[in-house]
């Protein structure tokens, strides 16, 4: 397994304004995501936080307004921008452990947008 | 029909029951399955994952069922602390051979005292 540390672990923000969340990884690891969790809902994939080359974004989010940084193997940030109550939500940082499809999470960073 | 379909629940249960949830799957080219673990405001866990041979950890079960397209998560004796969502994940390649994770929504369990 893996142990993934998130910052901040919450934080409320003005509409407008922009938040950086950070993840860190104790180990080095191939394959990161970003996912958010709205209240109820399961988890919807945000992006592939790709090393050294852009993210791999789903349908329906846009590098604009997701833009996430992936320096090395083990850190990566994802930027709520332009920041709007709809975006109030959970969102985690997850790793792939070698080759399998077994996902470890982060203790997740609760947005929320006033 | 969505990609992975879970009854919601609540599923409220007696300590001690033996309570079971199943997930479907409408990908037949599916080639991973798994369980995770949600509690309450916190990140999902991974619980188990599901052999085509079935698995057992404990007092928890999962089974697969490719000819039906669904798996099963058997919990016996349940305890007071099994109280949870439990997620179905489901894995495969997509078209551009990259692996895809489609999440359930999950099932709510409550074991009471």
């Amino acid at each position: 397994s893996a142990v993934i540390s998130q910052k901040p672990s919450r934080d409320i923000c003005q509409r407008g304004t922009s938040l950086t969340i950070q993840c860190q990884v104790d180990s080095q690891v191939t394959m990161m995501f970003w996912y958010r969790q709205q209240p109820g809902q399961s988890l919807t994939l945000i992006a592939t936080a790709n090393q050294g080359s852009e993210a791999t974004y789903e349908s329906g989010f846009v590098i604009d307004k997701f833009p996430i940084s992936r320096p090395n193997l083990t850190f990566s940030t994802l930027t709520v921008s332009n920041m709007s109550p709809e975006d109030s939500s959970i969102y985690l940082c997850s790793v792939l452990i070698g080759g399998t499809y077994e996902q470890y999470f982060g203790p997740g960073t609760r947005l929320t947008v006033t | 029909r969505k990609e992975v379909e879970q009854d919601p629940g609540p599923f409220n249960v007696p300590e001690g029951a033996t309570v079971a949830f199943n997930c479907t799957y409408s990908n037949s080219a599916s080639q991973s399955f798994f369980w995770y673990r949600q509690d309450c405001r916190k990140e999902p866990k991974l619980l188990m994952s599901v052999y085509s041979s079935g698995n057992e950890d404990g007092r928890f079960t999962a089974q697969l069922n490719r000819a039906s397209q669904y798996i099963s998560l058997l919990i016996r004796d349940s305890k007071l602390s099994d109280s949870a969502t439990y997620l179905c994940v489901v894995a495969h390649y997509n078209a551009g051979n990259n692996r895809k994770l489609i999440w359930g929504l999950g099932t709510s369990l409550a074991v009471n005292p």
